[in-house]
């Protein structure tokens, strides 16, 4: 079976400085995996997203995250956050079957202060 | 272009009454996802439609909810007899092809059951 686990359920950071936001995963077989982020009253939105190719996927907004096998983890980062980037993460699993049925993590709220 | 149109974008309900919710994909999709966010739950897989195929509804937790996609383009999730447990926000998401990684969500239906 699938899973994801997001190891914060909040984070909180200065805006300029890093973020770091975690993430492990369980499958039965190579998944695929994506970072989605949901601003207030927003829809959600794919930051990113790892399909077995390189294993640093770059997305949108200057994130990035590595797929790392050994450590089954997926986290996410950025060098420098930005007051807009304060918003609602989730880590996603793909399911079983060939259409991705999508399985989220609980989600990480990512607060940014000036 | 146009991204996925849901309606309508709150619905207060008394408990006991029916409700429709309506989802709008992107053109040419011809996979459609529901997807329902609580505080409780987190976001839980609903069901999947995929051009004429019977629909995946293994994620519907109860025999009150049903969904159909008309002509393979709209879809509409209905829910029976509402309860309050059944308040949460219902995600739509359309993807291009079937086993296509990318998920694009609609703003969701923000459903208040009284």
């Amino acid at each position: 079976a699938q899973s994801v686990t997001q190891l914060d359920s909040h984070v909180s950071v200065s805006e300029g400085t890093p973020v770091l936001l975690r993430c492990n995963y369980s499958s039965s077989y190579s998944p695929s995996l994506f970072w989605y982020v949901q601003h207030p009253n927003k829809g959600l939105q794919l930051l990113l997203k790892y399909t077995s190719a390189a294993t640093l996927v770059k997305g949108i907004n200057g994130f990035e995250a590595e797929f790392k096998k050994s450590e089954t983890s997926f986290h996410l980062t950025k060098p420098s956050a930005h007051m807009s980037d304060a918003a609602e993460y989730f880590c996603v699993v793909s399911g079983p079957g060939g259409y991705n049925k999508l399985i989220f993590g609980a989600g990480t709220r990512l607060a940014v202060h000036p | 272009g146009a991204g996925v149109s849901q309606s309508p974008s709150n619905k207060v309900t008394e408990k006991g009454k029916d409700v429709e919710l309506r989802c709008d994909p992107i053109s040419g999709h011809t996979a459609l996802y529901w997807y329902r966010q609580s505080l409780g739950q987190g976001l839980e897989f609903l069901i999947y439609f995929q051009g004429n195929s019977a629909p995946d509804k293994s994620g519907l937790p109860s025999d009150r909810f049903s969904a159909e996609r008309t002509g393979g383009s709209v879809s509409t999730l209905t829910i029976q007899r509402t309860q309050q447990e059944d308040s949460a926000v219902y995600l739509c998401a359309s993807s291009p092809t079937p086993g296509a990684d990318t998920q694009y969500f609609g703003p969701g239906t923000r459903l208040t059951v009284l």
